[in-house]
């Protein structure tokens, strides 16, 4: 079965200092993880995904994870936060890809809160 | 492209009533799945409608049911309406690798 447990229900960091995002996932086959991101109000845009390629993952807005497979995380970082990224932030497994077709269902953690203090 | 859209974006309804949501997925994107956004249990998987057919379901009554489509665009239902089915409902279509794509949602009270 497929979890995510997101070790911090908040965070909170100065602006222009590093986020640290921790991620610890479960799964029973090689994982599809993803984060994303809410603002208040909004739906949740996908910062970055993660599908056996590079380990090293790139997304948008300076953010980048790692998949750790000996570690089960998939933390996620930047190196100089700012005031726009204060938002909620979720880490996220995916159910099982068939070759050809895809399985929609999406296992979220409960989320951490990173707050942006100038 | 446009986005995925969902209408409406806001609802109130009353206990008993019954309610359907609409998801219009982005072009081409044939899966669409529904999730309840609450404080209380985050994020939850309802169902993923793929090719007009149900294939997956997550662990919710069957108060709750839904239906796509040949156009792909997705409707979820909601009969009986209870207190707690108050929440974010969100829609997202996805692409063959599995991207998905979410729409701002419909923020449902019910009083």
């Amino acid at each position: 079965a497929q979890s995510v447990t997101q070790l911090d229900s908040h965070v909170s960091v100065s602006e222009g200092t590093p986020v640290l995002l921790r991620c610890n996932y479960s799964s029973s086959y090689s994982p599809s993880l993803f984060w994303y991101v809410q603002h208040p109000n909004k739906g949740l845009q996908l910062l970055l995904k993660y599908t056996s390629a590079a380990t090293l993952v790139k997304g948008i807005n300076g953010f980048e994870a790692e998949f750790k497979k000996s570690e089960t995380s998939f933390h996620l970082t930047k190196p100089s936060a700012h005031m726009s990224d204060a938002a909620e932030y979720f880490c996220v497994v995916s159910d099982k890809i068939v070759r050809g077709s895809t399985l929609g269902r999406l296992y979220f953690g409960r989320g951490t809160q990173l707050t942006v203090w100038p | 492209k446009a986005g995925v859209t969902q209408t409406p974006r806001y609802l109130i309804k009353t206990r008993g009533q019954q309610v359907t949501l609409s998801c219009s997925p982005i072009s081409g994107h044939r899966s669409v799945s529904w999730y309840q956004q609450t404080p209380g249990q985050g994020l939850q998987f309802l169902f993923e409608y793929f090719s007009e057919t149900q294939r997956n379901k997550g662990n919710f009554p069957g108060r709750f049911s839904g239906r796509q489509f040949s156009n792909s665009r997705s409707e979820m239902n909601v009969s009986t309406l209870e207190l707690g089915d108050s929440a974010l409902y969100l829609c997202a279509s996805s692409t063959r690798d599995h991207e998905q794509f979410f729409g701002p949602g419909t923020r449902l009270t019910v009083l």
